[in-house]
């Protein structure tokens, strides 16, 4: 069975990057999508994107386009969400899901634990 | 892309009765990709039910879900005490894929 196991929290200042790992123990990594999906404090869950690690193809919601870059290293069965130019709206729990071979066509079956990030001067 | 609603916000019930959720697409899902998932305070959330009415692995049966079009349930026959927490749809129809804002279930 697959478990995702997810970087720690951050704190980061406005304007600045942040990178999130998602590390994938058992079962198949690569064949199946991973999902990244926002949910700010006391809201609701936003999909931000998703890869294929198989074939590194990637997905992004309009909203985050040019802001998020999503990779994958398949050697070591871990999918990157990188974010930048931060804002204090982007401050929220970031979750890795794992969806099936279509990254928009998904329902995320597996989760992890979720990263937050906040974003603060 | 698709907006969902979600009603009621909040559904207050006791252990044992049953709880009716409701989610609303803006536009007709033309297949049954809507799925339902629970979610408890500090926790990610929990898929429960794909494809409009398909359990998710190790779900127990209480929950239940149909729909078609614009208009989804998910049933839950009778609550226990873990049930209470929110509960969100989502369709994956089209891109994005997008959820519904939530209804919170509540003693």
């Amino acid at each position: 069975q697959v478990q995702l196991v997810q970087s720690g929290a951050e704190v980061k200042k406005p304007g600045s990057s942040v990178k999130v790992s998602c590390k994938a123990s058992g079962g198949t990594f690569s064949s199946y999508a991973i999902s990244w999906v926002r949910q700010a404090p006391g809201q609701g869950l936003e999909w931000v994107g998703g890869i294929i690690p198989f074939f590194g193809t990637a997905n992004y919601a309009q909203k985050f386009q040019g802001r998020v870059t999503f990779t994958a290293d398949k050697s070591t069965r871990t999918a990157y969400m990188e974010l930048s130019g931060l804002r204090s709206e982007d401050t929220a729990v970031y979750y890795c899901a794992r969806g099936g071979v279509v990254v928009t066509a998904s329902a995320f079956d597996i989760w992890g634990q979720g990263t937050m990030v906040t974003v603060s001067s | 892309e698709i907006v969902l609603t979600q009603s009621p916000g909040t559904l207050s019930l006791s252990p044992g009765e049953r709880a009716t959720l409701s989610c609303r697409a803006s536009q007709r899902l033309s297949n049954t990709y809507l799925a339902w998932y629970q979610q408890k305070p500090g926790q990610a959330p929990r898929l429960l039910i794909y494809s409009t009415s398909s359990r998710a692995p190790g779900i127990p049966d209480r929950f239940s879900g149909s729909g078609s079009g614009t208009d989804f349930t998910l049933t839950i026959s009778r609550l226990e005490p873990e049930d209470f927490a929110v509960y969100y749809c989502q369709q994956y129809v089209t891109s994005p894929p997008t959820f519904g804002p939530g209804t919170k279930v509540d003693i």
